[in-house]
């Protein structure tokens, strides 16, 4: 089945620098690959995702980019805000259908004011 | 739209008893997922509810169960509770399928006394 690593498991920067997190995957047919923002409290959010038929998607601040031929795939955050600080969750599925997509452990991500 | 929703937030059970927790999708989503979230073990996968119909179920015991009903609402039940039942549920719905893009829920906090 599809594993998904994800690195790091916390991550602290200093607002408005930048902030990467970085995820790998194992089975080639996965296509759909989601990152989740979650913060104290809540439910895990969608906040961008991408399809292999692209190599990059940028929205505002976040963009995410795809390596297939290396199966790993990252979130890049600009100019991060106290309020980007919460847990994100990379995962990797197979769009349509009923393939489970598989999500990442986490990575806490801190941004000091 | 409304989003996912729901209930109850918080649960307090003992060891043994038996829980249900509710899920209302997105409208217009026909699939409801069910996660378990631990700090140890984070996002795992229970079932999927596709009309009406379980689709997909996870590495659980048969003592987590559920239904959907024919408005697309979900329901899952924990029977003789355990310690280790203690998470966060969540529950996303999706379109069509898991494998698409997922809106999660709050989730239901059970702590098992």
């Amino acid at each position: 089945g599809e594993n998904v690593e994800q690195h790091p498991s916390t991550l602290s920067v200093q607002e408005g620098d930048s902030a990467v997190i970085k995820c790998t995957y194992s089975d080639s047919a996965s296509n759909y690959f989601p990152w989740y923002k979650q913060e104290l409290g809540k439910g895990p959010q969608l906040i961008i995702d991408i399809r292999s038929n692209v190599g990059e998607k940028k929205d505002q601040r976040i963009a995410v980019t795809l390596n297939k031929t290396a199966k790993h795939f990252s979130l890049h955050i600009t100019e991060t805000q106290p309020e980007d600080s919460a847990v994100y969750f990379c995962a990797a599925s197979v769009s349509g259908g009923s393939y489970i997509p598989t999500f990442g452990r986490g990575t806490s991500l801190i941004v000091h004011p | 739209k409304a989003g996912v929703t729901q209930t109850p937030r918080y649960l307090i059970k003992t060891r043994g008893q038996q829980v249900t927790l509710s899920c209302s999708p997105i409208s217009g989503h026909r699939s409801v997922s069910w996660y378990q979230q631990t700090p140890g073990q984070g996002l795992q996968f229970l079932f999927e509810y596709f009309s009406e119909t379980q689709r997909n179920k996870g590495n659980f015991p048969g003592r987590f169960s559920g239904r959907q009903f024919s408005n697309s609402r979900s329901e899952m039940n924990v029977s003789t509770l355990e310690l280790g039942d203690s998470a966060l549920y969540l529950c996303a719905s999706s379109p069509g399928g898991v494998g698409d893009t997922q809106y999660f829920g709050p989730g239901t906090r059970l702590t098992v006394l």
